[in-house]
């Protein structure tokens, strides 16, 4: 499983969209790309993941670097409910996989 | 579907006692897991199990025990309570490593 570093904090205003930066540079080829918010006081909920393509969903879209040593989640209108704690991992899923190990995670605010 | 269930919710204890924080499943997943996460901190992978009889450690497997005698349930065993593991406790489960459903988080103080 690849270490994953993000920044501490970010900040966005509501409305408007936020790009999550996530590295994972010793990422194998096996290790998909999750990422998981955790609300205020709330256990933490999935967001997305996925291996080497772009992928979208009703919450967010993830944007995998070509050579997937870093990625992106992007929330196209950051809302106040996406107050969050966001956290990236490079982890194997399926057959020897499954040991999802979190990053320090990064702290978003949204602004009215 | 009640999803993941862990009970208690709150528990005090004090130094030396010991006990089990249960988790069960209803969605038939085979992947298991217990995290802590201390006030203010990340998550932080205590154990993790990929199917009945299956246990593995995580990033901090010391002081805690864990077993997994069927798909629905992973208990989560505390020996010797300690200060330091006064934590939020969550429980997750999933099908495959894919997307983890987590439980609502048992609330530990030591005392």
């Amino acid at each position: 499983d690849a270490k994953t570093t993000q920044p501490n904090s970010m900040e966005s205003n509501e409305e408007e969209p936020v790009h999550l930066p996530c590295n994972h540079s010793t990422i194998s080829g096996t290790d998909y790309i999750h990422w998981y918010r955790q609300l205020p006081s709330q256990g933490p909920e999935y967001v997305i993941h996925g291996l080497t393509s772009n992928v979208n969903n009703r919450m967010a879209s993830l944007a995998i670097a070509e050579d997937r040593k870093s990625s992106t989640l992007i929330l196209h209108r950051a809302t106040l409910r996406d107050a969050a704690v966001y956290y990236c991992s490079a982890t194997r899923t399926g057959n020897q996989g499954g040991k999802l190990i979190f990053g320090q995670g990064t702290e978003l605010s949204v602004k009215p | 579907n009640a999803g993941v269930t862990q009970t208690p919710k709150f528990r005090i204890l004090k130094i030396g006692q010991s006990m089990t924080l249960q988790c069960t499943q209803d969605m038939n997943h085979n992947y298991m897991y217990w995290y802590r996460q201390d006030p203010g901190m990340g998550l932080k992978l205590i154990y993790y199990s990929v199917g009945a009889g299956i246990t593995d450690k995580g990033e901090v497997p010391n002081g805690y025990n864990v077993s997994r005698s069927t798909t629905e349930d992973f208990p989560l065993r505390l020996e010797l309570a300690a200060p330091s593991q006064t934590s939020v406790y969550f429980c997750a489960s999933s099908y495959a490593g894919e997307e983890l459903f987590f439980g609502e988080g048992s609330r530990l103080t030591v005392l």
